[in-house]
């Protein structure tokens, strides 16, 4: 069965430095998400990707965070000048419509 | 402030009952609705969605909908120990672009 893949699982930074979390969809999707949750705390909304571009983006998403879909196969996640407050598990997901199906994440933690 | 509310639990039941978790949203304009199972440490695994009133059966899984009441529910059969799991309750509104709202999940024990 397809499934969403991401990598790294884990990703240690220091604060102030730019990570990039991957991620590849189920092939035939045509949506692309990234979700956040904080330990604990429940799966937040940060953007959603339809034909090359932002369809609609949360508050978090400032303008440190910035996604792109370099070609066919992957989906990006860039955070810049990262902070200890975006320590967290994020979860990239895709759909053909709304049910959106979601990767195992990657666990971000900055020191 | 588009909100997902869950009672958090967590809800214990006995092996072979009716586990009932329910939701309400405040978007009236709300059009799609989902149950997501998340393990501890793993990632949301869908496992119901619903678009139109009434009710709606998979295996052993009833979602049910009532828009007027802006109320989402979902009923688990006959539940099993691997049932355990935290269920999170999701909307989606009818901005385009498939933002999801999720509520911050009720926990469920099954008792073996």
């Amino acid at each position: 069965e397809p499934e969403v893949t991401q990598t790294p699982s884990h990703q240690v930074t220091q604060m102030g430095q730019e990570v990039i979390l991957r991620c590849v969809p189920i092939s035939n999707h045509l949506y692309f998400y990234w979700y956040r949750q904080i330990l604990g705390q429940k799966v937040e909304f940060l953007v959603s990707f339809y034909n090359n571009e932002i369809s609609e983006k949360s508050e978090i998403f400032d303008d440190r965070f910035s996604v792109e879909r370099p070609d066919g196969s992957n989906f990006t996640l860039k955070i810049r000048s990262t902070k200890l407050e975006d320590s967290a598990m994020y979860f990239c997901a895709s759909s053909v419509a709304s049910e959106q199906f979601f990767g195992p994440g990657t666990r971000l933690t900055v020191l | 402030q588009k909100e997902v509310e869950q009672n958090s639990g967590p809800l214990s039941v006995p092996e072979g009952a009716i586990a009932s978790l329910n939701c309400t949203y405040s978007d009236r304009g709300s059009q799609s609705f989902f149950w997501y199972r998340q393990y501890s440490g793993k990632s949301p695994e869908l496992i119901m969605f619903i678009y139109s009133n009434g009710d709606k059966e998979d295996g052993r899984f009833t979602a049910q909908l009532n828009k007027a009441s802006q109320y989402v529910s979902l009923l688990i059969r006959d539940s099993q120990p691997s049932d355990s799991a935290t269920y999170l309750c999701a909307v989606n509104g009818d901005t385009g672009g498939f933002k999801t709202i999720f509520g911050a999940g009720t926990r469920l024990f099954v008792k073996a």
